[in-house]
């Protein structure tokens, strides 16, 4: 089992429609929760961090985190063709390195 | 506030050689760690430099080194080049704050080698 799993995709929505983006994770001790854009050839960008169970809102993003089930989600309202892009998972078990998933492709259809 | 920058962007070598990849970390960040993407994978953790010494590994070959200078910036060395070392190679910078709060990393623009 990966440490953390990320369905591939490619994930196809509508323009103005919801994005939502789903990760796993196996490390109970795992104390933060990131996720990343990366477009293709480029560098990855954080969008936002969440520590918390809950939601976390930042402007059309909110992150979402159960750790009892291990579940984090992100979701992106009134997507954008700009939004298409690979968005990673990744988590900070407390070992001073992030782990990755492999990362989901999105693309939002005009 | 400048960002991570890293040179060279890209670069082709041939297997057996050696490779050097520099690091610039953003600044107000003391901890700089360098990450491995092959194409189509999430990016992997090489190592991580605080203070000048390695402050953290991956699951990687001692051929993977690194160094980290007073300024910060830091280089990663690859010895002995594998055609499996064709990735993007990239390199974050943060600021440690002990073991609390968030590892938020900054990234840079990567250099990506080709090992033919």
């Amino acid at each position: 089992q990966k440490e953390v799993e990320q369905n591939s995709g490619p994930l196809s929505v509508p323009e103005g429609a919801i994005a939502s983006l789903n990760c796993t994770y196996s490390d109970r001790g795992s104390q933060s929760f990131f996720w990343y854009r990366q477009y293709s050839g480029k560098s990855p960008e954080l969008i936002m961090f969440i520590y918390s169970n809950g939601d976390k809102e930042d402007g059309r993003f909110t992150a979402q985190l159960n750790k009892a089930s291990q579940y984090v989600s992100l979701l992106i309202r009134d997507s954008q063709p700009s939004d298409s892009a690979t968005y990673l998972c990744a988590v900070d078990t407390g070992r001073r390195a992030l782990t990755f998933g492999s990362g989901t492709r999105l693309q939002v259809q005009p | 506030e400048t960002g991570v920058t890293q040179s060279p962007t890209h670069l082709i070598k041939t297997r057996g050689q050696q490779v050097t990849l520099r690091c610039s970390s953003q600044s107000g960040h003391n901890t700089v760690s360098w990450y491995q993407q092959a194409l189509g994978q999430g990016p992997q953790f090489i190592f991580q430099y605080y203070r000048e010494e390695e402050n953290g590994r991956g699951n990687f070959p001692p051929r993977f080194s690194g160094l980290q200078f007073p300024n910060y910036s830091s280089e990663l060395n690859v010895n002995a080049l594998e055609l499996d070392d064709s990735a993007l190679y990239l390199c974050a910078s943060s600021w440690d704050r002990g073991n609390s709060g968030a590892n938020v990393l900054t990234f840079g623009a990567g250099s990506r080698l080709t090992v033919l």
